[in-house]
């Protein structure tokens, strides 16, 4: 089975701009989780959605960042403006409720010059 | 309040040797649960193991075990007969249940192991 996918792998973008990371679920896992992963603050939970319903989104740095789940298999986590603090690994991970485990990709490396 | 120390930035252990690394929580809630990542250079987060607060043996999946320790609120990650490839950085994390029974995970900074040949 395939695992979560994300994609870009990479994105290297200018400050100012919008910069879409796309996230698919594993198939019939119906939780899902955005993280951002830096070496000043480690591993941040930005927000989680519970059957495409946003549940907590405390996490999110700012109005600048928004995360949508268009339907059950897919999401998109959208900064516009980027800035340069925003250069980060961004993962998303999936979970079946009611089964512990969260599953992440692969990530995706963001750089903001 | 940190809810997840991991007090160990890095540890070294010989190939074929057992290390332990450290995980200590902080909850109130009775029911809990925590897991062991391990992140290898090439970044992936790779589930290894879970240990729930209501587990009445340790957990252990292959070369991977947990010496769970409820009421030192110590949970930490034994790696037997230690490979090449252990060497990643290792994530402790607990499983926290919010007012509308949603969970989410808090991780802790890490533990970097090198495996020494």
């Amino acid at each position: 089975d395939a695992g979560v996918i994300q994609s870009p792998r990479h994105e290297v973008t200018e400050m100012g701009q919008e910069v879409t990371l796309r996230c698919k679920l594993i198939s019939g896992h119906n939780s899902l989780f955005w993280y951002r992963q830096t070496m000043m603050r480690g591993l941040e939970l930005l927000i989680y959605f519970n059957n495409n319903v946003p549940i907590d989104d405390s996490g999110m740095p700012e109005d600048r960042f928004s995360a949508k789940m268009p339907n059950a298999s897919f999401s998109t986590l959208k900064i516009q403006p980027s800035e340069p603090r925003d250069s980060a690994v961004y993962f998303c991970a999936s979970s079946l409720t009611g089964v512990l485990t969260q599953y992440f990709g692969p990530g995706t490396r963001l750089t903001v010059l | 309040a940190q809810k997840i120390t991991q007090t160990q930035p890095g540890m070294f252990v010989q190939e074929k040797e057992a290390v332990t690394l450290d995980c200590t929580y902080d909850t109130s809630d009775p029911s809990y649960g925590l897991f062991w990542y391990k992140q290898p250079s090439s970044g992936e987060m790779i589930f290894l193991i879970y240990q729930g607060s209501y587990d009445q043996q340790n957990a252990t999946e292959g070369r991977y075990s947990l010496n769970f320790q409820k009421a030192r609120k110590s949970a930490n990650l034994v790696i037997s007969a230690s490979q090449l490839g252990d060497s990643a950085m290792y994530f402790c994390a607990m499983r926290e249940i919010d007012a509308g029974s949603n969970y989410k995970l808090t991780f802790g900074k890490g533990t970097l192991l090198t495996v020494n040949p």
